[in-house]
């Protein structure tokens, strides 16, 4: 266990369908992170939140809209997604700017979502 | 060019074969570096940092070239159990590292 929660494991949502997705860390830390990483593609920085300011909007579409309410809950809140939105959906978080450089993401186990 | 560079593999070798790994990095301020593994269908996790001066953790080593701006993992003695992509990370000015594309290796028997 990294101390980064993720839920749910697995959602199969329509393309009409509101979902969620929930992370949680346990470590203190004071940034999280939003990654997608589809089938056999490397990872891709969606939504950074450090001290739950939002430092970094990777041009990501609308249809997903974050929520970071304190510096140890970060939601991606999902809505009218396409089928290629169908990916890994991977929280980290980390000590962030407060580490400087040195700064180590631990991730939690993600969200295999599917969107039909 | 893109920030952080790797070859993405596969690289397929026996067990017990040595095998390296580089990783290039076009931001010349960057300050720290990491080695991150991701098993199939996995999160990342991080393997080990990157010292300045070289380090070791078992049966791996890392290496840090600023000069040419590239950092190297070594792996002796592979095991089934290696197979995986290996994650190159690299830490800048921001805080907000940034992470190559992998590196696939498969060891068979």
């Amino acid at each position: 266990e990294t101390g980064v929660t993720q839920t749910p494991r697995h959602l199969v949502m329509g393309m009409t369908n509101k979902k969620s997705l929930k992370c949680e860390q346990h470590l203190g830390h004071n940034a999280m992170y939003w990654y997608k990483q589809s089938a056999k593609k490397p990872l891709e920085l969606m939504f950074v939140y450090n001290f739950k300011e939002q430092t970094e909007n990777n041009s990501v579409p609308s249809r997903f809209s974050p929520e970071c309410p304190n510096s140890s809950h970060l939601f991606l809140h999902l809505h009218t997604l396409q089928p290629e939105d169908s990916a890994l959906y991977l929280c980290a978080s980390s000590q962030g700017s407060a580490s400087g450089a040195k700064n180590i993401q631990y991730f939690g186990a993600g969200t295999r979502l599917s969107v039909l | 060019r893109k920030e952080v560079e790797q070859d993405p593999g596969p690289f397929n070798v026996p067990e017990g074969a040595t095998v390296a790994f580089n990783c290039t990095y076009s931001n010349s301020a960057s300050q720290s570096f990491f080695w991150y593994r991701q098993d199939c269908r996995k999160e990342p996790k991080l393997l080990m940092s990157v010292y300045s001066s070289g380090n070791e953790d078992g049966r791996f080593t890392a290496q840090l070239n600023r000069a040419s701006q590239y950092i190297s993992l070594l792996i002796r003695d592979s095991k089934l159990s290696d197979s995986a992509t290996y994650l190159c990370v690299v830490g800048g000015g921001s805080y907000i590292p940034t992470f190559g594309r992998g590196t696939s290796l498969i060891v068979h028997p």
